[in-house]
C-alpha cells in the first residue's frame, strides 16, 4: 500500500513549456486534490474532484488543467507555465472519513 | 468562502516548555479542523483534529480546543522536545455538502524547540 504517490519529485521548467504533475492513489479514495504552497502562505486549493469523471475549480486554479478518468489518477496539467506557478505542490485524498492524505509533494521552479 | 488566520507566524520555545498556537475562522458552517505538521522538505501530516461537536481533545502532548461561539481553534504542546520543531498548519472545512473536503489552510507557524 503506497498510498498517495507523485512523480515527478523535482522540476525546472522555462516561462511557456507545458507539464503534467503525476498523482495516484491506491486507497481506493474517491476524494482527490491538489494544492500548492507557497512561503507564508499555506497550502492553497486549486482544483479537486469528487469521483471519476467529475471535478471542480478551487481557490487558485488559474492557469492549471485536471481530469479525472480513473478512481486512482488525478494529474495537474500546466499549459503555458510562468514564474508566478514555481511553488511546491502537493496532491491529496481522502476516504470515507475526513482525514486526508497527502503526497511527498513537486517542486517546480518556472525560469 | 472561508478564511483562516493562524497566528504566531513563528514561535520559539525552550525544552520542556508549552506552545500554543491560535486560529480563527470565518464560515460559522466549519465543522471539521485539523492540524498538519510539517517537517522540512516533507509532506504535511495529520496530527490531531476536532470536530464542532466537541469542545476539546488529547493526544498524549497534544490537544486542541474550539470555541464555537468565537471562531477560534488552539493546538496546545506541552513538555516540548527539539523533535517538535516543524510548520504547523491549521485547517477548516465545511465536511459533507458542497464543500465536501475543501479544506481552507491557515499560513502556517514556524515552532522551533531549543534543546
Amino acid at each position: 500500500n503506497a498510498g498517495v504517490t507523485q512523480t515527478p519529485k523535482f522540476q525546472v521548467l522555462k516561462t511557456g513549456q507545458s507539464m503534467t504533475l503525476q498523482c495516484a492513489q491506491d486507497m481506493n479514495h474517491e476524494y482527490m486534490s491538489w494544492y500548492r504552497q507557497d512561503p507564508g502562505m499555506g497550502l492553497r486549493l486549486i482544483h479537486y474532484s469528487v469521483g471519476a469523471g467529475i471535478t471542480d475549480q478551487g481557490e487558485v486554479p488559474n492557469g492549471y488543467n485536471v481530469s479525472r478518468s480513473t478512481t486512482e489518477d488525478f494529474p495537474l496539467r500546466l499549459l503555458s507555465a510562468a514564474p508566478s506557478q514555481t511553488s511546491v505542490y502537493f496532491c491529496a485524498s481522502k476516504g470515507s472519513t475526513d482525514t486526508q492524505y497527502f503526497g511527498p509533494g513537486t517542486r517546480l521552479t518556472v525560469l | 468562502g472561508e478564511n483562516v488566520e493562524q497566528h504566531p507566524s513563528t514561535l520559539s520555545v525552550q525544552e520542556g516548555d508549552s506552545a500554543v498556537i491560535k486560529c480563527t475562522y470565518s464560515d460559522s458552517a466549519s465543522n471539521y479542523f485539523p492540524w498538519y505538521k510539517q517537517e522540512l522538505g516533507k509532506r504535511p501530516q495529520l496530527i490531531i483534529d476536532i470536530r464542532s461537536n466537541v469542545g476539546e481533545k488529547k493526544d498524549q502532548r497534544i490537544a486542541v480546543t474550539l470555541n464555537k461561539t468565537a471562531k477560534h481553534f488552539s493546538l496546545h504542546i506541552t513538555e516540548t522536545q527539539p523533535e517538535d520543531s516543524a510548520v504547523y498548519f491549521c485547517a477548516a472545512v465545511r465536511a459533507g455538502g458542497t464543500s465536501y473536503g475543501k479544506l481552507t489552510f491557515g499560513q502556517g507557524t514556524i515552532l522551533t524547540v531549543h534543546p
